[in-house]
């Protein structure tokens, strides 16, 4: 069964570089058909789509992070990884990664809490 | 972007009484392979959202056959056929046919 685990600092501080990552068991990452979101959702707030790393290597950024986002994976370690720079109190949030494909359920990760705070 | 208008904010419902949940797209969520990229999830207190529905219609692993999805095109609805406790939480909406990937704003579910 497939299972996706996200993990990171816990507390990053204002302008530095938030980095996650989302480590795949129960299925290869390195498999077509499939692409893998990050999702975030801040303290008692709605969901926001963070981006999409493709197979193939096709990256998709909400245009309001593009300028401070970066997905990216590693097939050798079945890892995704969300990297965010200059981050602000604006992006303390639940951070939550998933796997979707074309005609498949998705699977989301637990999330993990990250706080932005000096 | 696509918008996603879920309606009523919030609802409150009682056990054992069915309850429905309304959410319209901006643009038709219609793909060319005849699926409706929507997806709905529950979110419960203190947890990570739980997928119910995909494909517009389509029940996920292990979801009791209470929640059913329905719809096409614009708008989609989430039905409860009877209530239970559990089914608390915050409902949403999710298209996923265009980048980005857009929620509804959520529909608070409790029990009066």
């Amino acid at each position: 069964q497939l299972q996706l685990q996200e993990s990171g600092p816990g507390l990053v501080k204002p302008s530095d570089t938030l980095s996650l990552i989302c480590t795949v068991s129960g299925g290869s990452i390195d498999t077509s058909g499939y692409y893998w979101p990050w999702i975030r959702q801040p303290p008692g707030k709605g969901l926001e789509w963070i981006g999409s790393f493709y197979d193939g290597g096709n990256t998709y950024y909400n245009s309001s992070l593009r300028s401070r986002v970066t997905i990216s994976v590693d097939t050798s370690k079945n890892q995704v990884s969300l990297r965010l720079t200059s981050v602000t109190a604006a992006d303390t949030a639940v951070y939550y990664c998933a796997r979707r494909g074309l005609t498949i359920a998705a699977t989301w990760g637990q999330g993990t809490l990250v706080t932005v705070s000096s | 972007d696509i918008v996603m208008t879920q309606s009523p904010l919030f609802l409150p419902v009682t056990p054992g009484e069915p309850a429905s949940i309304s959410c319209r797209s901006s643009q038709s969520l219609l793909f060319s392979n005849g699926h409706h990229y929507v997806d709905w999830y529950l979110q419960k207190p203190g947890q990570s959202p739980q997928l119910l529905i995909y494909l517009g219609s389509n029940r996920a692993s292990g979801v009791p056959d209470r929640f059913s999805g329905s719809g096409s095109g614009t708008d989609f609805t989430l039905k409860i056929s009877r209530v239970e406790a559990e089914d608390v939480g915050v409902y949403y909406c999710m298209q996923a046919l265009h980048n980005p990937l857009t929620f509804g704003g959520g529909t608070k579910v409790e029990i009066k």
